[in-house]
């Protein structure tokens, strides 16, 4: 079974600049969740997807930042412009359903730094 | 408002002897715990979770303990092994059925000697 797929590996911007991540998570899965994790912390969930509609995006800061999940399928996650403090990883992560008893699985991630 | 902490960065554990790694929260709203472990260049992986009716929950040399009264997650791995060195993350679920609100710990880097 083919796991979450996450492009680019590594991105280094400028401040001010703009960048797109993308991510294919695992066929079939319904839920996609984009997580932003800052080097010495736990990832912190920036926007969830059911399909192709957003079920949280509470801590997406959606003066910069932007999602979309267009066919319920792979999905990018857009900053722009980009600050310093952006600089992080991006995890993206999928499970079937969404429900607590299925496992949560994650790409790679995208390190972003901002210069 | 930090409602989950991982009090220790690192810990270093001999191969063979037990290691445990610990995690507080502070929301009582938590009822759903699970451990994700992470190696360097990969996305974290799924470990092992509990609920808030159990205490404790086992798989293989993994064992994860509740204690609600504390509010006070651990996992324990007996015996250790170096393979098992990785990034130990706890995460905290709150009345919901989903993961979408998710509260990861900080991490704990574990490192197995030989």
């Amino acid at each position: 079974e083919a796991g979450v797929a996450q492009s680019p590996r590594y991105k280094i911007i400028e401040k001010r600049q703009s960048v797109a991540f993308w991510c294919n998570p695992i066929s079939g899965h319904a839920t996609l969740y984009w997580y932003q994790q800052i080097l010495g912390q736990g990832p912190k969930l920036l926007i969830q997807f059911q399909n192709n509609g957003v079920v949280d995006d509470s801590q997406l800061p959606k003066d910069r930042f932007s999602a979309e999940r267009l066919k319920g399928v792979d999905s990018t996650l857009k900053i722009q412009p980009a600050k310093l403090e952006d600089s992080a990883v991006y995890l993206c992560a999928s499970s079937r359903t969404g429900r607590l008893n299925e496992k949560l699985f994650f790409g790679s991630g995208t390190q972003l730094s901002v210069l | 408002d930090q409602q989950v902490k991982q009090n220790s960065p690192s810990l270093s554990v001999q191969e063979g002897r037990i290691s445990i790694l610990n995690c507080d929260y502070t929301n009582s709203m938590f009822d759903y715990f699970l451990w994700y472990k992470k190696y360097p260049a990969e996305g974290p992986t799924f470990l092992i979770s509990i609920s808030s009716i159990k205490d404790k929950n086992e798989d293989g040399r993994f064992t994860v303990f509740l204690n609600k009264s504390a509010k006070h997650l651990s996992l324990h791995i007996v015996p250790s092994q170096p393979g098992d060195s990785a990034v130990y993350f706890c995460l905290f679920s709150a009345g919901g059925t989903s993961y979408g609100k998710l509260t990861f710990g900080q991490g704990t880097i574990l490192t197995v000697h030989p």
